[in-house]
């Protein structure tokens, strides 16, 4: 159980066009999902986080009109690269919630990487 | 959240047991131990969490300090798929605004 996919696992796209990620909770309902992002040989760097109807919260120094996120459903987020650019190429990993109480349980998707030509 | 201290690299000889440690010194008694794993460009994997009493599942075993300052993440028999980089996170369980925030982790290396 606990399954979060991501969609696409890889994609190429040319400067100053926009990519759509998708973060699919599939075997259980996330309140909350989490992305984030990873450079080569580096942590992962949290970017946002969104409730299920609400805007999302973006961390300090990520541009909330540049990565646009969609928490539509209890199963589904997207993020939108839009105008993207060479240096936003980067491992792009999503996770979700179980629940909203208790002990924190957080699973993550396989990640999709961005390269931006 | 309370900052963890991990080593950032171990080697471990395949079929021995990997035992990576964390420090967490400030950690608050609302405060439970976690930790991750990291495969080469995959997604980070949960491995297993705790509050105060040693836990262990299928995957691991943790090991938490009386005074819970430290812990241990025990692999009992390392294989070489268990090559990754290990994340101790501590976090607490309450608010609704709950967040993983990663540190640099341990990258084990599982030797044959």
């Amino acid at each position: 159980g606990a399954v979060v996919s991501q969609h696409p696992s890889w994609v190429i796209c040319k400067s100053g066009t926009s990519v759509k990620i998708e973060c699919r909770s599939l075997d259980f309902q996330a309140t909350t999902m989490f992305w984030y992002r990873q450079f080569p040989k580096q942590s992962l760097m949290l970017m946002a986080t969104s409730n299920e109807g609400s805007k999302a919260t973006y961390e300090q120094g990520v541009e909330k009109d540049k990565f646009l996120i969609n928490h539509a459903s209890l199963t589904l987020s997207t993020l939108t690269v839009t105008s993207a650019h060479p240096e936003d190429s980067s491992f792009y990993i999503c996770s979700a919630r179980v629940g909203t109480s208790g002990p924190l349980e957080q699973y993550f998707g396989p990640g999709t990487r961005l390269t931006v030509t | 959240d309370a900052k963890t201290t991990q080593p950032p690299s171990m080697d471990c000889a395949e079929g021995r047991a990997a035992n990576l440690p964390c420090n967490h010194s400030t950690i608050s008694g609302n405060e439970y131990v976690y930790w991750y794993r990291q495969i080469h460009s995959q997604g980070p994997q949960y491995i297993i969490h705790g509050l105060k009493n040693n836990e262990t599942n299928e995957m691991a075993s943790l090991i938490i300090t009386e005074d819970r300052k430290s812990s241990t993440l025990i692999l009992p028999h390392a294989t070489l798929r268990d090559t990754a980089v290990y994340y101790c996170i501590v976090r607490g369980n309450s608010g609704g605004y709950q967040k993983v925030t990663f540190g640099i982790g341990t990258k084990l290396q599982v030797i044959p």
